[in-house]
């Protein structure tokens, strides 16, 4: 079964300052998607980046970037110059091709000013 | 870029009652829709997968008899909630197969049905 784990409940970061939040996933297939999406109090599903196992370049999105460890089966999301907006819960997600998402538990981030 | 219409967005109903949840998909064919419960404070959940034209696949635990899935068109799936109990009270939310090309794009979300039985 895949699963994947979100170690940080919460995390806090300064407003402009860079925060990364942590992921690992549990697999073994070797054709799959890796994503995070954000959540705002809407509770609006908003895909923030997304990155194909197969590429070995690291997927970046604007202020978004990820750290794609295939082998250690890790997926960091880096969030940098931090806006008051990024305040929100983020879930990392695995797929593989065609199947369903499975989430981890997520990650609460709260920016302060 | 695609969308995924979700309605409700919130009902209130009244325990014994049957509830259901519409989505829609508006500028392609969703040949697979996800459905997911969310709890307070705790992550997505997959309930069920549906095919269109197929009998939905629910996850175990999750009561097919309860939660009842129609996929009867390429734009459109239900959720049915039966005799709902306040433990039923919860966040749905649909995601949606998005394809692009031939190749697996992404899912793309509805905007959720949060659901309240009293």
């Amino acid at each position: 079964a895949q699963t994947v784990t979100q170690s940080q409940p919460e995390m806090s970061v300064q407003e402009a300052e860079t925060v990364t939040l942590s992921c690992t996933y549990d697999t073994s297939e070797s054709d799959y998607y890796l994503f995070w999406y954000k959540q705002p109090p809407s509770r609006q599903m908003i895909l923030v980046i997304r990155q194909e196992a197969y590429k070995q370049q690291n997927a970046t999105e604007n202020r978004f970037s990820v750290n794609f460890q295939k082998a250690a089966k890790s997926f960091s999301l880096k969030i940098s110059d931090s806006q008051l907006g990024d305040a929100a819960m983020y879930f990392c997600a695995y797929r593989r091709t065609l199947m369903d998402m499975r989430f981890g538990a997520g990650t609460r981030l709260t920016v302060k000013p | 870029g695609a969308v995924v219409s979700q309605h409700p967005s919130w009902v209130i109903c009244k325990s014994g009652t049957s509830v259901k949840i519409e989505c829609r998909s508006l500028d392609f064919q969703a040949t697979t829709m996800f459905w997911y419960r969310q709890f307070p404070k705790q992550s997505l959940m997959l309930m069920a997968t549906s095919n269109e034209g197929s009998k939905a696949t629910y996850e175990q635990g999750v009561e097919k008899d309860k939660f009842l899935i129609n996929h009867a068109s390429l734009t459109l799936s239900t959720l049915t909630v039966t005799s709902a109990h306040p433990e039923d009270s919860s966040f749905y939310i649909c995601s949606a197969r998005d394809m692009l090309t031939g190749r697996d794009y992404g899912y793309t979300f509805g905007s959720g049905t949060r659901l309240t039985v009293v």
